[in-house]
């Protein structure tokens, strides 16, 4: 079974401080990887995704890939108030031999930025 | 991004009742859909894949004669719960795939809640 694990916090930080969300995946094997903001009654929206050991920034995101570790993270820089969310980290999964996908989420870490 | 839709946003139903559910995309040609849901303060739990014209393949413990997706055709997936039960009750949020694997967009969701 893979899987997909993060602290399910929540995790408060001030507003301006940098909030760091980490994720651990069982798969040794998997590339692709993702991070996803929730509010909370709406559906995912996809806000990074990385392939390559190292960092990747975009704007005030950072994620963060371990593949030795098995270890993938999302700083928020400059945290906002409109950053409080559930964040999921995920993995995608390519199985079988049709090459089909799928994608593992893992529980998500739940955001407080307070004003 | 592709702009998704779901119909409806939000239903509750009579308990045995048949609920459809629409997730349609305006400007997108999906290859693959794929259909969660989410229980409150969990994460997604993917129920099946389909892929358009085919079958839909269902993840361990989904039960596919009660869950019954149809993939019409690369803009329209529907998935219909059957003889609902209050444990049904849950966001029920689709997501297309186009052949790449950063082309993928979620659904906005749908509130069922069975009585």
């Amino acid at each position: 079974q893979k899987e997909v694990e993060q602290n399910s916090g929540p995790l408060s930080v001030p507003e301006g401080a940098i909030a760091s969300l980490n994720c651990t995946y069982s798969d040794r094997g998997s590339q692709s990887f993702f991070w996803y903001r929730q509010y909370s009654g709406k559906s995912p929206e996809l806000i990074m995704s990385i392939y390559s050991n190292g960092d990747k920034e975009d704007g005030r995101f950072t994620a963060q890939l371990n593949k030795a570790s098995q270890y993938v993270s999302l700083l928020i820089r400059d945290s906002q108030p409109s950053d409080s969310a559930t964040y999921l980290c995920a993995v995608l999964d390519i199985s079988g031999n049709t090459g089909g996908f799928k994608t593992i989420f893992g529980a998500g870490t739940r955001l407080f930025v307070k004003a | 991004g592709a702009v998704v839709s779901q119909h409806p946003s939000r239903v509750i139903c009579k308990s045995g009742t048949s609920v459809k559910i629409e997730c349609r995309s305006l400007d997108f040609q999906a290859t693959t859909m794929f259909w969660y849901r989410q229980f409150p303060k969990q994460s997604l739990m993917l129920m099946a894949t389909s892929n358009e014209g085919s079958k839909a393949t269902y993840e361990q413990g989904v039960e596919k004669d009660k869950f019954l997706i149809n993939h019409a055709s690369l803009t329209l997936s529907t998935l219909t719960v059957t003889s609902a039960h209050p444990e049904d009750s849950s966001f029920y949020i689709c997501k297309l795939a186009g052949g790449r694997i950063d082309t993928q967009y979620f659904g906005p969701g749908t509130r069922l809640t069975v009585l």
